[in-house]
């Protein structure tokens, strides 16, 4: 079956500079990759996703790249801001399931 | 999201209880899911349902079952509680086009 990984487990940036969250995957024939933000005491967010036919996706300050060779896939958030601090979780899809990475707590200070 | 609800938000309960966590939807999705969540483990799937007839096991069922009352809601039941199974709780949905899940804003089961 499919195993996400995730990294690092923790990460502190300064306001204003970036944050990249990685992940690897296992099984290539996984196609949906979403990233969620959990904020505390509440449910995972979708915030971003991409499909294996696109390398990069960008919403405003944040993006996703994907190389499917390599079987990796990463976060980018620039010019980070306190309420960018949550847990972030990648998540990979393998027969209608979302196998989800452990999760990346991000603390940006001001 | 506020689509997606959970009952209870909160439960404290004692060993060797039966507990239900209830989960309702008014997004009109098929597909419902129940996770735990464990700090540093991420989110598990425990049992997912593609549609009222359909019940499948996840990644961690033991000890754990489920009931599709209606395409709008999903229980997940604890027959006989025990302490490892102190955790959040999340319930999900999706429609069966797309694969982007909603979340409820979970359960934080305690078991003494």
């Amino acid at each position: 079956g499919e195993n996400v990984e995730q990294h690092p487990s923790t990460l502190s940036v300064q306001e204003g500079d970036s944050a990249v969250i990685k992940c690897t995957y296992s099984d290539s024939a996984s196609n949906y990759f979403p990233w969620y933000k959990q904020e505390l005491g509440k449910g995972p967010q979708l915030i971003i996703d991409i499909r294996s036919n696109v390398g990069e996706k960008k919403d405003q300050r944040i993006a996703v790249t994907l190389n499917k060779t390599a079987k990796h896939f990463s976060l980018h958030i620039t010019e980070t801001q306190p309420e960018d601090s949550a847990v972030y979780f990648c998540a990979a899809e393998n027969t209608d399931k979302l196998i989800f990475g452990t999760g990346t707590r991000l603390q940006v200070f001001p | 999201d506020a689509d997606v609800t959970q009952t209870p938000r909160n439960r404290i309960t004692k060993t060797g209880k039966r507990i239900m966590l209830e989960c309702s939807q008014t997004k009109g999705h098929d597909r419902m899911y129940w996770y735990r969540q464990d700090p540093g483990l991420g989110l598990q799937l425990i049992y997912y349902s593609f549609d009222v007839k359909d019940i499948n096991k996840g990644e961690i069922s033991d000890g754990y079952s489920v009931s599709r009352q209606a395409q709008a809601k999903f229980s997940l039941s604890l027959e006989s509680a025990i302490p490892n199974q102190t955790a959040l709780y999340f319930c999900a949905t999706s429609d069966w086009d797309t694969d982007t899940q909603y979340f409820g804003p979970g359960t934080r089961l305690t078991v003494l």
